[in-house]
Protein backbone atom coordinates (compact mmCIF):
# COMPACT_ATOMS: atom_id res chain seq x y z
CA UNK A 1 0.00 0.00 0.00
CA UNK A 2 1.38 3.44 -0.97
CA UNK A 3 1.17 5.45 2.21
CA UNK A 4 3.12 7.97 4.54
CA UNK A 5 3.00 7.60 8.58
CA UNK A 6 3.94 10.17 10.46
CA UNK A 7 5.17 9.91 14.23
CA UNK A 8 7.29 11.84 17.04
CA UNK A 9 4.41 14.21 18.23
CA UNK A 10 3.86 14.88 21.85
CA UNK A 11 3.65 17.60 24.30
CA UNK A 12 6.26 19.79 25.14
CA UNK A 13 6.90 23.23 26.86
CA UNK A 14 7.74 26.25 25.22
CA UNK A 15 11.21 26.60 24.01
CA UNK A 16 11.89 23.07 23.95
CA UNK A 17 12.47 20.54 21.04
CA UNK A 18 11.14 17.97 19.04
CA UNK A 19 11.82 16.05 16.01
CA UNK A 20 8.97 14.26 13.46
CA UNK A 21 9.38 11.33 11.60
CA UNK A 22 7.59 10.84 8.06
CA UNK A 23 7.68 6.98 7.00
CA UNK A 24 7.19 6.11 3.65
CA UNK A 25 6.08 3.14 2.34
CA UNK A 26 4.46 1.02 -1.56
CA UNK A 27 6.15 4.20 -3.70
CA UNK A 28 10.12 5.12 -4.62
CA UNK A 29 11.04 7.83 -2.04
CA UNK A 30 13.87 9.02 -3.28
CA UNK A 31 12.21 9.74 -6.52
CA UNK A 32 9.92 12.23 -5.07
CA UNK A 33 10.21 15.15 -3.37
CA UNK A 34 8.35 15.67 -0.09
CA UNK A 35 6.58 18.61 2.35
CA UNK A 36 5.37 19.59 6.18
CA UNK A 37 2.20 20.88 6.58
CA UNK A 38 0.69 21.92 9.46
CA UNK A 39 -3.01 22.78 11.30
CA UNK A 40 -3.25 24.38 14.11
CA UNK A 41 -6.50 23.34 16.00
CA UNK A 42 -9.47 24.37 14.32
CA UNK A 43 -7.14 26.59 11.77
CA UNK A 44 -6.39 26.22 8.04
CA UNK A 45 -3.65 24.45 6.42
CA UNK A 46 -0.08 26.00 6.38
CA UNK A 47 2.53 24.90 4.37
CA UNK A 48 5.90 24.50 6.83
CA UNK A 49 8.84 22.94 4.58
CA UNK A 50 10.12 21.14 1.61
CA UNK A 51 12.78 19.23 0.22
CA UNK A 52 13.30 17.80 -3.58
CA UNK A 53 14.17 14.47 -3.71
CA UNK A 54 18.13 14.99 -3.31
CA UNK A 55 18.01 17.01 -0.40
CA UNK A 56 19.49 19.90 -2.93
CA UNK A 57 16.64 22.23 -2.69
CA UNK A 58 14.88 23.52 0.82
CA UNK A 59 12.41 25.96 1.60
CA UNK A 60 10.70 27.15 4.73
CA UNK A 61 7.97 29.17 5.77
CA UNK A 62 8.89 32.57 7.13
CA UNK A 63 6.94 31.28 10.39
CA UNK A 64 9.58 28.55 11.16
CA UNK A 65 12.94 29.73 9.40
CA UNK A 66 15.66 29.24 11.59
CA UNK A 67 14.10 26.76 14.21
CA UNK A 68 12.90 23.97 12.19
CA UNK A 69 15.14 21.65 10.20
CA UNK A 70 13.56 19.09 7.68
CA UNK A 71 15.87 16.31 6.30
CA UNK A 72 15.65 12.76 4.38
CA UNK A 73 17.14 9.29 4.57
CA UNK A 74 16.09 7.88 1.20
CA UNK A 75 17.86 4.60 2.13
CA UNK A 76 15.58 4.93 5.20
CA UNK A 77 12.50 5.94 3.36
CA UNK A 78 11.84 8.69 5.67
CA UNK A 79 11.97 12.38 5.99
CA UNK A 80 12.39 14.51 9.16
CA UNK A 81 11.32 17.37 10.75
CA UNK A 82 13.72 18.54 13.81
CA UNK A 83 11.89 21.44 15.56
CA UNK A 84 13.72 23.18 18.25
CA UNK A 85 13.07 26.91 20.22
CA UNK A 86 8.99 25.79 19.89
CA UNK A 87 6.47 28.23 20.35
CA UNK A 88 3.02 28.34 21.46
CA UNK A 89 1.55 28.92 18.30
CA UNK A 90 3.58 25.90 16.53
CA UNK A 91 0.83 23.63 18.42
CA UNK A 92 -1.00 21.64 15.26
CA UNK A 93 -1.54 18.74 13.85
CA UNK A 94 1.75 17.96 11.11
CA UNK A 95 1.54 16.34 8.18
CA UNK A 96 3.92 14.65 5.83
CA UNK A 97 2.80 15.22 2.16
CA UNK A 98 4.23 13.84 -1.23
CA UNK A 99 4.55 16.34 -4.04
CA UNK A 100 4.17 15.43 -7.54
CA UNK A 101 4.84 18.02 -10.64
CA UNK A 102 3.12 17.54 -13.55
CA UNK A 103 3.99 20.29 -16.37
CA UNK A 104 6.06 21.92 -13.44
CA UNK A 105 2.84 22.19 -11.37
CA UNK A 106 3.55 20.83 -8.23
CA UNK A 107 0.92 19.08 -5.93
CA UNK A 108 0.39 17.30 -2.35
CA UNK A 109 -0.91 14.15 -3.70
CA UNK A 110 -0.79 11.42 -0.83
CA UNK A 111 -0.72 12.48 2.90
CA UNK A 112 -0.12 10.94 6.56
CA UNK A 113 -2.81 10.95 9.20
CA UNK A 114 -0.56 13.41 11.01
CA UNK A 115 0.96 13.51 14.12
CA UNK A 116 0.01 16.26 17.26
CA UNK A 117 2.03 18.68 18.34
CA UNK A 118 1.52 20.59 21.46
CA UNK A 119 3.41 23.01 23.36
CA UNK A 120 2.19 24.39 26.42
CA UNK A 121 3.72 25.02 29.87
CA UNK B 1 3.80 35.88 -0.45
CA UNK B 2 0.62 35.18 -2.73
CA UNK B 3 -2.62 35.58 -0.38
CA UNK B 4 -5.59 33.51 -1.07
CA UNK B 5 -8.74 34.14 -0.69
CA UNK B 6 -11.63 31.73 -0.44
CA UNK B 7 -15.88 32.15 -0.47
CA UNK B 8 -17.79 31.73 0.94
CA UNK B 9 -16.39 31.12 4.08
CA UNK B 10 -19.24 28.61 5.09
CA UNK B 11 -21.77 27.27 3.06
CA UNK B 12 -25.08 25.43 3.66
CA UNK B 13 -26.40 22.95 1.02
CA UNK B 14 -28.50 19.94 0.54
CA UNK B 15 -28.11 17.04 -1.25
CA UNK B 16 -28.81 17.02 -5.04
CA UNK B 17 -27.83 20.75 -4.86
CA UNK B 18 -25.44 22.38 -7.62
CA UNK B 19 -22.65 24.29 -5.44
CA UNK B 20 -19.82 27.09 -6.59
CA UNK B 21 -16.81 27.63 -4.39
CA UNK B 22 -14.22 30.79 -5.50
CA UNK B 23 -10.26 31.04 -5.08
CA UNK B 24 -9.33 34.49 -5.40
CA UNK B 25 -5.10 35.11 -5.82
CA UNK B 26 -3.71 38.28 -5.14
CA UNK B 27 -1.52 38.61 -7.77
CA UNK B 28 -1.82 35.82 -11.38
CA UNK B 29 -0.78 32.78 -10.69
CA UNK B 30 -1.27 31.22 -14.29
CA UNK B 31 -3.47 27.79 -13.35
CA UNK B 32 -1.12 26.67 -10.46
CA UNK B 33 -4.11 26.17 -8.40
CA UNK B 34 -4.86 22.68 -6.44
CA UNK B 35 -8.08 21.91 -4.46
CA UNK B 36 -8.20 19.80 -1.41
CA UNK B 37 -10.79 18.20 0.53
CA UNK B 38 -10.74 17.56 4.41
CA UNK B 39 -12.91 15.78 6.39
CA UNK B 40 -13.07 16.18 10.22
CA UNK B 41 -10.37 14.12 11.88
CA UNK B 42 -8.68 13.22 8.74
CA UNK B 43 -6.19 14.26 6.16
CA UNK B 44 -6.58 16.73 3.15
CA UNK B 45 -7.25 14.93 -0.19
CA UNK B 46 -6.08 16.16 -3.56
CA UNK B 47 -9.35 16.49 -5.68
CA UNK B 48 -8.23 18.89 -8.63
CA UNK B 49 -4.56 19.95 -9.81
CA UNK B 50 -3.55 22.22 -12.30
CA UNK B 51 -6.83 24.44 -11.94
CA UNK B 52 -9.14 21.69 -13.58
CA UNK B 53 -7.10 18.49 -13.89
CA UNK B 54 -9.72 15.71 -11.48
CA UNK B 55 -7.00 13.66 -9.32
CA UNK B 56 -7.43 10.02 -10.09
CA UNK B 57 -10.47 8.43 -8.42
CA UNK B 58 -12.27 11.56 -7.68
CA UNK B 59 -15.87 11.28 -8.69
CA UNK B 60 -16.62 13.33 -11.99
CA UNK B 61 -19.52 15.59 -9.93
CA UNK B 62 -16.19 17.59 -9.20
CA UNK B 63 -15.00 20.50 -11.08
CA UNK B 64 -12.42 23.01 -11.34
CA UNK B 65 -11.91 26.23 -13.75
CA UNK B 66 -10.42 29.64 -13.58
CA UNK B 67 -6.68 30.50 -14.42
CA UNK B 68 -4.54 34.00 -13.71
CA UNK B 69 -6.11 35.09 -10.41
CA UNK B 70 -9.98 33.91 -10.37
CA UNK B 71 -10.57 30.16 -9.64
CA UNK B 72 -14.10 28.30 -9.15
CA UNK B 73 -14.71 24.33 -7.24
CA UNK B 74 -18.42 23.71 -8.91
CA UNK B 75 -19.97 20.32 -6.95
CA UNK B 76 -22.50 19.32 -9.67
CA UNK B 77 -24.91 17.34 -7.46
CA UNK B 78 -24.28 17.27 -3.63
CA UNK B 79 -24.05 14.23 -1.98
CA UNK B 80 -24.03 13.11 1.52
CA UNK B 81 -19.92 12.33 1.69
CA UNK B 82 -19.14 15.70 0.10
CA UNK B 83 -20.11 17.40 3.03
CA UNK B 84 -16.01 19.08 4.20
CA UNK B 85 -13.95 21.64 4.25
CA UNK B 86 -12.06 22.60 1.27
CA UNK B 87 -9.13 24.42 0.62
CA UNK B 88 -7.69 25.92 -2.82
CA UNK B 89 -3.42 26.52 -2.66
CA UNK B 90 -1.37 27.60 -5.05
CA UNK B 91 1.81 26.27 -5.95
CA UNK B 92 3.26 29.35 -8.87
CA UNK B 93 5.58 29.64 -5.80
CA UNK B 94 6.90 29.35 -2.51
CA UNK B 95 5.38 29.81 0.21
CA UNK B 96 2.81 27.05 -1.10
CA UNK B 97 -0.41 29.15 0.38
CA UNK B 98 -3.68 27.97 1.18
CA UNK B 99 -7.29 29.61 1.18
CA UNK B 100 -8.70 29.94 4.78
CA UNK B 101 -11.02 27.12 4.01
CA UNK B 102 -14.58 26.79 2.86
CA UNK B 103 -16.71 24.77 5.25
CA UNK B 104 -19.47 23.01 3.32
CA UNK B 105 -22.57 22.16 5.76
CA UNK B 106 -25.36 20.01 5.27
CA UNK B 107 -28.85 22.30 5.44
Amino acid sequence: EVQVVESGGGLVQPGGSLRLSCAASGFSFSSYSMNWVRQAPGKGLEWVSYISSGSTTIHYADSVKGRFTISRDNAKNSLYLQMNSLRDEDTAVYYCARNLMVYAIGYFDLWGRGTLVTVSS
Amino acid sequence: DIQMTQSPSSLSASVGDRVTITCRASQSIGNYLNWYQQKPGKAPKLLIYAASTLQSGVPSRFSGSGSGTDFTLTISSLQPEDFATYYCQQSYNTPRTFGQGTRLEIK
